[in-house]
């Protein structure tokens, strides 16, 4: 079963705008962290943000937050007054802390493009 | 500057042939990963070693195989029995991620190609 859905293969958003990247997962493990990264089209991978399961604010990180609504099993991405530069894939990614293992599963990601 | 250096940055592969792929990381980081990437897609765990000399298998294992034998390396070598190695690799590390908070951090990736 798929751990990570991002449902928007791609999105276009307009400078200087907010816009929201969508992320949900499945565990049974009350335990998890959840990620997103940043990939540029020169293929590095950028960490940007993170959420721990039992965090009881949105994380934030300038102009990145995490809109964390657990009941619902979603860790949407925003970002806000949106820059030329923020034009990249976006992953979302989880990592379940009681499995034996350490392995992050990975969404199959957003392209985002910032319109001038 | 610390951070996680992989090489080449190209590979072209002829068939019947095994090349090795190089990851260093002067993190000090404990736990080193491979990931292969497909045009369009996620990243899809290969293998992982969380200490020298161990490594487990990930969800795509096969036709590759890895070695651990410092800390700071985690070489991944792609056998001829991999098919379909067209892809982009990417190798990462991070602290053991007691309680699960620890991000990994990632190197530039090799490309690798079949000629």
């Amino acid at each position: 079963a798929q751990k990570i859905t991002q449902t928007q293969p791609g999105m276009f958003v307009q400078e200087k705008e907010a816009v929201t990247l969508d992320c949900t997962y499945d565990t049974s493990d009350p335990s998890y962290g959840l990620f997103w990264y940043k990939q540029p089209s020169s293929g590095e991978m950028i960490f940007l943000i993170y959420q721990g399961s039992y965090d009881q604010q949105n994380a934030t990180e300038g102009r990145y937050s995490l809109n964390f609504q657990k009941a619902r099993k979603s860790a949407n991405l925003v970002i806000s007054a949106s820059q030329l530069g923020d034009s990249a894939m976006y992953f979302c990614a989880m990592r379940e802390v009681n499995l034996n293992n350490n392995d992050m599963r990975f969404g199959a990601g957003t392209r985002l493009t910032v319109k001038p | 500057d610390g951070g996680i250096t992989q090489s080449p940055k190209y590979l072209f592969r002829k068939e019947g042939q095994n090349v090795t792929l190089s990851c260093e990381q002067n993190l000090n980081h404990d736990a080193m990963y491979w990931y292969r990437q497909d045009p369009g897609q996620g990243l899809r765990l290969i293998y992982y070693s969380q200490i020298v000399n161990d490594f487990q298998k990930g969800d795509i294992a096969e036709g590759y195989s890895v070695s651990r034998e410092k800390k700071e390396s985690f070489p991944l070598t792609v056998t001829s029995a991999q098919k379909n190695p067209t892809a982009f690799y990417l190798c990462a590390s991070s602290m053991i991620p007691r309680g699960g908070s620890q991000p990994q951090h990632f190197g530039d990736g090799t490309r690798l190609s079949i000629l």
